[in-house]
Parts: C-alpha cells; structure tokens; sequence
C-alpha cells in the first residue's frame, strides 16, 4: 500500500536550533498531516495541508507540500525539550475516504 | 471535552492465548479506527468503522483478528489465538464526519511472551 517515507529516520539538535524533516510518498493524495508521538504515548495531530496547498503555518511549525515531487516537510523552529518526540507524516489518498497512511516516523531529540 | 479511552493500557499474555482491547471514542464520533504500531514503525490501519459497519478491514488478520463495534459506540479488538508477532501497541482513533483530523487514544502496549 501507499505509504509516506520519512527522512532522516533520527534527528538530534539543541535546544534553540531548528529541526526539519521530510516525507516523500508515492501516489496523488487529497492531503497530509504530520503527527507527534511522545514516548509511551498516542498521536497528536499537528498540522494538515490539502493538495492544492503549498506551505501552512501553526504556530512554530511550517509545513510545506511539494505535489509534483510528491514530497512534504515539517519545520519546527526554536526548538525546546518538549519537542522530542517521534514525527509522522500520514497520507490520504483520493477517494480513500479518511484513511491514513503512516510513514516510519523521524525520531527527534532536543538536547537542552 | 474527554480524549479517546483505552484499557487495558498494557498487558501481557502468552502466545496462543487470547486478549481483548477496548475503546471509547469522543462523544458524537461516527468513525472509529483501530491501528497496530510494532516498535520503531507508523501505525497501520487494521480496521476502520463508521457507526456499527466496517469501512475497511483489508489489513485485518482475520483468522485471528476480530473486531466489533456494538451500537456505534464503543469498541472491541480481539486476538485469538496471539502470536509472538503480535507485540505491538494498538491504538484507537476517533473522527466526525466533518473533520479530517483523527484523535488518538493512549494506546495499549501488548507484549506476547
């Protein structure tokens, strides 16, 4: 099945820096949302960016979506300790109704 | 307005044995999705309601996997018989039909000896 990639699979920074990771996938999606997971815990959504969307804003999170290379990022600026987490960007496809597709995950560790 | 509920949080059994998960999604929620996470891996769909009928179960196991969710509530996820490659968190989501965005419960983290 269709399934978003993730890269890099790990990330460390410091506390202050910022901190970018992709998503590459493989066939026409109606949008992307990218996930927060702390250790133990369940996904928190972050952001989502439709199709016809390039870059969205929330906070101190950026997302861009590149759909003619079938790629997405997420930035997070100024990061802190808090952000350390797993990251997952997670696809919809067109006529898949709500269904996500997961990729592996970016693991990011803010050293303070 | 209360998260996604899920118990056991965390349970170990032997293989061959069987185990039941259960979830509560957010008030008013019309779609409820069941995912399987193994360590270091994205969660994968293993099942997806709307209301008390299934949408999508194609990555369902389904000579040991079963589901049901019992008057568009609440749901149940069973194992029987678990095998040792079942060791996984499954996790619980909820949705409304205007919203996009799935909420995630907590997570119960199997470990099949």
């Amino acid at each position: 099945s269709q399934q978003g990639e993730e890269d890099p699979q790990a990330l460390s920074i410091q506390e202050g820096e910022n901190a970018t990771m992709n998503c590459s996938y493989k066939t026409s999606i109606n949008n992307l949302q990218w996930y927060r997971q702390n250790s133990g815990r369940g996904l928190v959504h972050l952001i989502l960016i439709r199709s016809n969307e390039r870059e969205k804003h929330s906070g101190r999170l950026r997302v861009t979506l590149d759909t003619s290379k079938k790629s997405s990022s997420l930035l997070i600026t100024a990061s802190r300790a808090a952000d350390t987490a797993s990251y997952f960007c997670a696809t919809v496809l067109r006529a898949a109704g709500n269904k996500l597709t997961f990729g592996g995950g970016t693991r990011v560790l803010v050293k303070p | 307005e209360a998260g996604v509920a899920q118990s056991p949080r965390y349970k170990i059994i032997e293989k061959r044995q069987s185990v039941a998960f259960w979830c509560n999604p957010i008030s008013g929620h019309a779609t409820l999705y069941w995912y399987q996470q193994i360590l270091g891996q994205g969660p994968k769909l293993l099942i997806q309601f709307q209301n008390n009928g299934v949408v999508d179960d194609s990555q369902l196991p389904k000579d040991r996997f079963s589901a049901e969710r019992l008057k568009g509530v609440d749901s149940t996820l069973k194992i029987q018989p678990a095998k040792l490659e079942d060791s996984a968190v499954y996790l619980c989501a909820s949705s409304s039909d205007r919203k996009e965005t799935q909420y995630f419960g907590p997570g119960t983290r199997l470990l099949v000896l």
